[in-house]
């Protein structure tokens, strides 16, 4: 499972409060990316890391940051969450060239704002 | 700016008949293709992957996708579904260069009635 830990796993908020997602990975990977999952778009991406302190906006980057200050921890913080907001993300890292770029995925947050 | 699209949201087979997921890919240059499985509220699983090696790839349970540059296509095929097939599959398509980001297709919910 390339030893990729999300937490919290559930987390159940409210309407404009802060809240942040930690990806933690083990085996010093150096790209690493945030996705969320919705009914009928498959996975996008939200932002992701080239490297400690290097990182940049994917598809549906608004409303989201994101800080990578070690290599093992990737951050998502919603700064003021929203009920569009309300999804199950994903943390990935690449395996790289020798893997032909392929991803492999933690078990996912499932985020609910009301 | 690559892409994928899974041409079916739904496919619905009979236990012990053949699956057939589609999935075509626009793109410039060679790409890494993949299919991957999610089973109810659980996390994503590859399935196979093409790296420009063999066209014909063989992965998991059964599941096999054949890569043909003429038509754009890498479509997932197992000869006799299972129960245990009922899922949802993503095809994924990746390029060399652009910091190893992939791009999902939509997904397709297979169902396996007994």
């Amino acid at each position: 499972d390339a030893g990729i830990t999300q937490s919290p796993r559930h987390k159940v908020t409210e309407t404009g409060t802060p809240v942040t997602l930690r990806c933690h990975q083990t085996e010093n990977h150096r790209y690493m990316y945030w996705y969320r999952q919705d009914p009928g778009h498959g996975l996008r991406l939200i932002h992701y890391s080239y490297g400690v302190k290097d990182t940049d906006k994917g598809e549906v980057s608004d409303g989201y940051s994101v800080s990578r200050s070690k290599t093992e921890d990737f951050l998502l913080t919603l700064e003021s969450a929203t009920s569009s907001q309300t999804s199950v993300y994903f943390c990935a890292i690449s395996l790289g060239t020798s893997g032909g770029y392929e991803q492999f995925f933690g078990p996912g947050t499932r985020l609910t704002v009301l | 700016a690559q892409s994928v699209t899974q041409l079916d949201s739904h496919v619905s087979v009979s236990e012990g008949t053949p699956v057939l997921l589609r999935c075509n890919y626009s793109s410039s240059y060679s790409p890494s293709l993949f299919w991957y499985v999610q089973h109810p509220n659980k996390g994503l699983q590859l399935l196979l992957k093409y790296t420009s090696a063999a066209t014909l790839v063989k992965g998991i349970n059964g599941f096999e996708a054949e890569f043909k540059k003429s038509e754009t296509s890498f479509h997932l095929t197992k000869p006799s579904a299972h129960m245990s097939d009922a899922a949802e599959y993503f095809c994924v398509v990746s390029f060399s260069g652009g910091y190893q980001k992939v791009t999902f297709g939509t997904g397709t919910k297979l169902q396996v009635i007994p």
